[in-house]
């Protein structure tokens, strides 16, 4: 199976801040059709987890342009340009190119 | 509005089978695919299959023989059935939409199984 590895598993910030989440994947996440089944989740506390990013870079319906995706092959980013109240929880990347799907283990964000 | 929702059991049994029926609105089965992902108690999220929209399913290995989904299009209904429980299988089960892409657009609030000996 492969295996996403999120840095950091844990981020604080202020609000305002920028930051950034790592996924790496064990295996390269481009098929054979030139796309990327990478995407990024957040769940809030006590909620549903809500797709944020998908291949990669692109940004969910209704999703703050705050939020980006980025990267290729095995290597993603996310990144919040300014973060807001509104956007702590579990961050977590997920892949869909090879089955099973996986996740990576989560980043949790919380409030310096 | 779309809308998917989890019906099922508080607790099971030890070695008992859990039956968890997704409910879905605003959208047709027969469009969409609905995705079964589970998150024990504190941790992280495993996907564990899937009901295509033509009515094919795909499993996670990792629930080997154990693990069923299967669908009413008429009650616009996603059945999971997984048997063999065991305390490990204590999670939260959720159901959780997709269509291109293979992106999760909606999902349902989950529903808390805890398996009990």
């Amino acid at each position: 199976d492969v295996v996403l590895t999120q840095t950091p598993s844990t981020l604080s910030a202020t609000i305002g801040q920028s930051v950034s989440i790592s996924c790496r994947s064990s295996q390269s996440l481009l098929d054979s059709a030139g796309n990327t089944y990478l995407y990024w989740y957040l769940q809030r506390p006590g909620q549903s987890p809500q797709l944020l990013i998908y291949l990669v870079s692109n940004l969910g319906s209704g999703v703050p342009n705050r939020f980006s995706g980025s990267g290729s092959g095995t290597d993603f980013t996310l990144k919040i340009s300014g973060v807001e109240a509104e956007d702590l929880g579990v961050y977590y990347c997920m892949q869909a190119t090879h089955a099973p799907y996986t996740f990576g283990a989560g980043t949790k964000l919380e409030l310096k | 509005q779309v809308q998917l929702k989890e019906t099922g059991p508080d607790l099971v049994q030890l070695t008992q089978t859990l039956s968890i029926t997704c409910t879905v609105s605003g959208f047709s089965l027969t469009t969409y695919n609905v995705h079964w992902v589970r998150q024990p108690p504190g941790k992280g999220l495993e996907w564990m299959g899937a009901m295509w929209n033509g009515g094919g399913t795909d499993y996670n290995s990792a629930f080997k023989s154990r693990l069923s989904i299967s669908r009413d299009t008429s009650k616009s209904q996603v059945f999971l059935k997984m048997n063999s429980l065991q305390t490990d299988d204590t999670a939260k089960y959720f159901c959780a939409r997709s269509y291109r892409y293979n992106l999760f657009d909606y999902w349902g609030q989950g529903v808390m199984v805890t398996v009990s000996s």
